[in-house]
């Protein structure tokens, strides 16, 4: 079967770094997603890779490793506002998304 | 604001009632979905759109019907739910199908099945 693991709760610091990490078995590999999801809203998307190596978008930095099946997403100088779920999804040979349950990131002051 | 919106944005329905769930999207995108997210488990794609056609349908119950009149048009009908069926119900679209384009995805319908 196909799988997305992700850690379920994180708890960061404001102004520290943060990685959340998700490992994943697909059926093949057509890109990794990050999204990101406050609490009673949509989710917003966040970075793609589809390469080895690291995407970097302002305080946010997406890496992949696909012969690790492995990806994480850092995020630095932490703000309050960052407190929400990250969701990583594969996109699978059938071009379908496959998604993590999401890790719920909670920032402290 | 992301450019698809949803109606209702909250639901409560008796195992008897039908109703619908309704999403418009105003990016000009191709394709559209329909998603179900449950506390505390992975996203579950139920339908597919793309141009109009239905493309995929990941073994959704037949209590489970979409609809897709146009391009930026998306209804999911609901008809003798079960209480197992409350979730978040979020519609997404994107610009095609093909690798890198990330889905836009709307505020979601809070349903409750009574």
């Amino acid at each position: 079967g196909q799988n997305i693991d992700q850690p379920t709760e994180m708890t960061a610091t404001e102004g520290a770094i943060v990685q959340i990490n998700c490992t994943y078995q697909t059926s093949g590999f057509n890109g990794l997603f990050w999204y990101q999801q406050h609490a009673g809203e949509a989710p917003t998307f966040l970075s793609y890779n589809v390469l080895d190596g690291l995407e970097e978008k302002g305080r946010f930095s997406s890496f992949l490793s696909r012969s690790k099946g492995y990806s994480y997403l850092l995020l630095k100088e932490l703000q309050m506002k960052d407190s929400a779920s990250y969701l990583c999804a594969v996109r699978d040979r059938n071009y379908q998304l496959i998604w993590g349950a999401g890790t719920k990131l909670i920032i402290k002051p | 604001e992301t450019g698809v919106t949803q109606t209702p944005r909250h639901l409560v329905m008796g195992m008897t009632n039908k109703k619908s769930l309704k999403c418009e999207q105003h990016l000009g995108h191709n394709a559209m979905y329909w998603y179900k997210q449950s506390a505390k488990k992975p996203l579950e794609l139920m339908f597919v759109y793309s141009l109009e056609e239905r493309v995929e349908n990941n073994s959704v119950p037949s209590r489970f019907s979409p609809e897709c009149p146009n391009s930026s048009h998306l209804f999911l009908h609901l008809h003798t739910l079960q209480p197992e069926d409350s979730a978040l119900y979020l519609c997404a679209s994107s610009q095609g199908l093909a690798d890198s384009y990330e889905q836009y995805f709307g505020p979601g319908t809070r349903l409750t099945v009574t």
